[in-house]
């Protein structure tokens, strides 16, 4: 079956750089996101990676993957304020029906 | 362009009523999906819309449950006889069925059963 696993808190401190961790169970997953949710909000896409790549780089965020572990990262670099938000680790399948599977979400603090 | 609308934006009821809640998706956007997200917990898939194929009901907790899309566009998540476990946040998403198959959030319904 498939699960997607988060750490529920993370707290950094403004300027320095927030990694959020996300594992997985299935093999076969097509696109892997990274989605921000804030107070109040809905979600919003703020990257993604194909299962056939182990990075991507976009501003301050990086995400990394490693497929063997079954692993996925997001690092915020300089991390601020705005920062603070709940972020979402979400799969896709292959041949699957287009219903991501989401993660409980990290809830990153950001304090001064 | 307007992105995913939701309304109402809270909607506070008495246990045992019926309830509608609204999304409006991305014009041209194919597929429409309904989540609950409770304290502390992740979404909960509850229904998806693509095209005109028939849903994908799986994730509907019970059948005090069900949802409509008319027309391809506007869609209606009822819930009869409302029960307090009811209670959470309702989020509507829409994508388009070709590129990454990201999706577009509605801001969501705070839903309270007193």
């Amino acid at each position: 079956g498939e699960d997607v696993e988060q750490s529920l808190f993370l707290s950094v401190r403004e300027g320095d750089s927030s990694v959020i961790n996300c594992t997985y169970t299935d093999s076969s997953s097509t696109y892997l996101y990274w989605y921000k949710q804030e107070p109040g909000a809905g979600l919003q896409l703020l990257t993604y990676i194909f299962s056939n790549m182990d990075m991507k780089q976009d501003q301050r965020l990086t995400v990394l993957l490693n497929k063997k572990d079954k692993h996925l990262s997001l690092r915020i670099a300089d991390t601020q304020t705005g920062d603070s938000a709940i972020y979402f680790c979400a799969e896709t399948l292959s041949g699957g029906s287009y219903i991501p599977t989401f993660g409980r979400g990290t809830s990153l603090i950001v304090h001064p | 362009g307007a992105g995913v609308s939701q309304s109402p934006s809270n909607k506070v009821t008495e246990k045992g009523k019926d309830v509608e809640l609204r999304c409006d998706p991305i014009s041209g956007h194919t597929a429409l999906y309904w989540y609950r997200q409770s304290l502390g917990q992740g979404l909960e898939f509850l229904i998806y819309f693509q095209g005109n194929s028939a849903p994908d009901k799986s994730g509907l907790p019970s059948d005090r449950f069900s949802a409509e899309r008319t027309g391809g566009s506007v869609s209606t998540l009822t819930i009869q006889r409302t029960q307090q476990e009811d209670s959470a946040v309702y989020l509507c998403a829409s994508s388009s069925r070709t590129g990454l198959g990201e999706q577009y959030f509605g801001p969501g319904t705070r839903l309270t059963v007193t």
